[in-house]
């Protein structure tokens, strides 16, 4: 069962301009993470925020956390080529760990 | 250098055929998983450690086995493979508990026919 669920599935944008991605999951976590994968290879951790955080910043990523709404969304600011690639979130539901299916990201030239 | 590593990173092989696939970490961590990836359906945990002789289903552990002898390994088993088990395998670690950041293994590409 989906724990995780990334909107939009697809987003083209102009190099440069800013990339918003959201995930909404179904039960109560203790985090919530973001993950990027490169065409097949293996995911690559990004942030983490806690369920008694609001918001967070990583360079030029910004990650919030809704926990009323069950929902998280994720910025990329100033977007580069090498941005291009699939974005997961992941949620914890007891000891498991639930990806959604991802945003699929690309960057235009 | 800290990582993990999944070894075949490629397979090819034919129904029935009982096969391993290795998993390895060198951090330290409590926590190892399995998960398979499938287009449109993202990733999806097959098994799941949280320490040395403690392992657990995930969402989809249907002919599947695992083992966790040693803290570092983490073997996925596959006793009699099928097509519908031809995937993209991920192996991955974490300090402590799951929902902390997992490091992840390059992956193994198994192809069932």
């Amino acid at each position: 069962s989906q724990q995780g669920e990334e909107d939009p599935q697809a987003l083209s944008i102009q190099e440069g301009e800013n990339a918003t991605m959201n995930c909404s999951y179904k039960t109560s976590i203790n985090n919530l993470q973001w993950y990027r994968q490169n065409s097949g290879r293996g995911l690559v951790h990004l942030i983490l925020i806690r369920s008694n955080e609001r918001e967070k910043h990583s360079g030029r990523l910004r990650v919030t956390l809704d926990t009323s709404k069950k929902s998280s969304s994720l910025l990329i600011t100033a977007s580069r080529a090498a941005d291009t690639a699939s974005y997961f979130c992941a949620t914890d539901r007891d000891d498991k760990i639930i990806f959604g299916k991802g945003t699929r990201l690309h960057i235009l030239p | 250098e800290a990582q993990v590593t999944q070894n075949p990173r490629y397979l090819i092989t034919v129904t029935g055929k009982k096969l391993t696939v290795t998993c390895s970490q060198n951090m330290n961590h409590e926590y190892m998983s399995w998960y398979r990836q499938d287009p449109g359906l993202g990733l999806r945990q097959i098994y799941y450690s949280m320490n040395v002789e403690v392992t657990d289903k995930g969402d989809v552990p249907e002919g599947y086995k695992v083992s966790r002898k040693e803290k570092r390994n983490f073997p996925l088993i596959l006793e009699s493979p099928s097509p519908n088990q031809t995937s993209l395998y991920f192996c991955a670690s974490s300090y402590g508990q799951g929902y902390n950041e997992q490091f992840f293994g390059p992956g193994t590409r198994l192809t069932v026919l």
